[in-house]
């Protein structure tokens, strides 16, 4: 079984400063990993996929992602915030070959003026 | 225009009163999945379907039922609705491993 843990609900952050949101994982078995955008009452977007492959992905809208093995780790990285990024953020795993996702509880990321 | 549709968008019912939400796609994508969203809990999964005909339980599967007769659409159905059912729902559909999620239904359950 996985499991994933969004160690911050909120982010506060000035505009044009970097930004860090952190996802840890666990998992038995390979895992693919996910981060999801959610505007407000909106549905959720994806910015960017590991699936396999080098561990920096990147993404849309400016954003990347490392994935790290031995930390379990999968943290979601923006050098540069805009107003515009002002939303709430999943992380999601995936067993690879399971069709079974879990996602975590969210990061609000507010971008203040 | 490629999209997941949800119907409806927004419905408060009773207690016990049978109810149906659809969902439909137009990506012929072979997945096709179910969440509720409440604060603090993020997305859970309630059932997901990887082809016609083939369903499968979530993480959340009680009180709920679902059937994939048709590749396009995959409705949820809550038989006997109750209060714990209050939530925002999600349909999704994927190719490969991207998910393309619908603009959500809010339920409320009296």
């Amino acid at each position: 079984a996985q499991s994933v843990t969004q160690l911050d609900s909120q982010v506060p952050v000035f505009e044009e400063a970097p930004v860090e949101l952190r996802c840890n994982y666990s998992s038995s078995v390979s895992v693919y990993l996910f981060w999801y955008v959610q505007y407000p009452n909106q549905g959720l977007q994806l910015l960017l996929k590991y699936l396999s492959g080098s561990t920096l992905v990147k993404g849309i809208n400016g954003f990347e992602a490392e994935f790290n093995k031995s930390q379990t780790s999968f943290h979601l990285r923006k050098p540069s915030v805009h107003i515009s990024d002002t939303a709430e953020y999943f992380c999601a795993v995936s067993g690879a070959g399971t069709y079974k996702y879990i996602f975590g509880t969210g990061t609000r990321l507010k971008v203040l003026a | 225009e490629a999209q997941v549709t949800q119907n409806p968008r927004y419905l408060i019912t009773v207690t016990g009163k049978k109810l149906t939400v659809t969902c439909s796609q137009n990506m012929n994508h072979e997945y096709m999945s179910w969440y509720r969203q409440d604060p603090g809990l993020g997305l859970r999964q309630i059932y997901y379907s990887m082809n016609v005909e083939v369903t499968d339980k979530g993480d959340v599967p009680e009180g709920y039922k679902v059937s994939r007769k048709e590749k396009r659409n995959f409705p949820l159905i809550l038989e006997s609705p109750s209060p714990n059912q209050t939530s925002l729902y999600f349909c999704a559909s994927s190719s490969g491993q991207t998910q393309y999620f619908g603009p959500g239904t809010r339920l409320l359950v009296l």
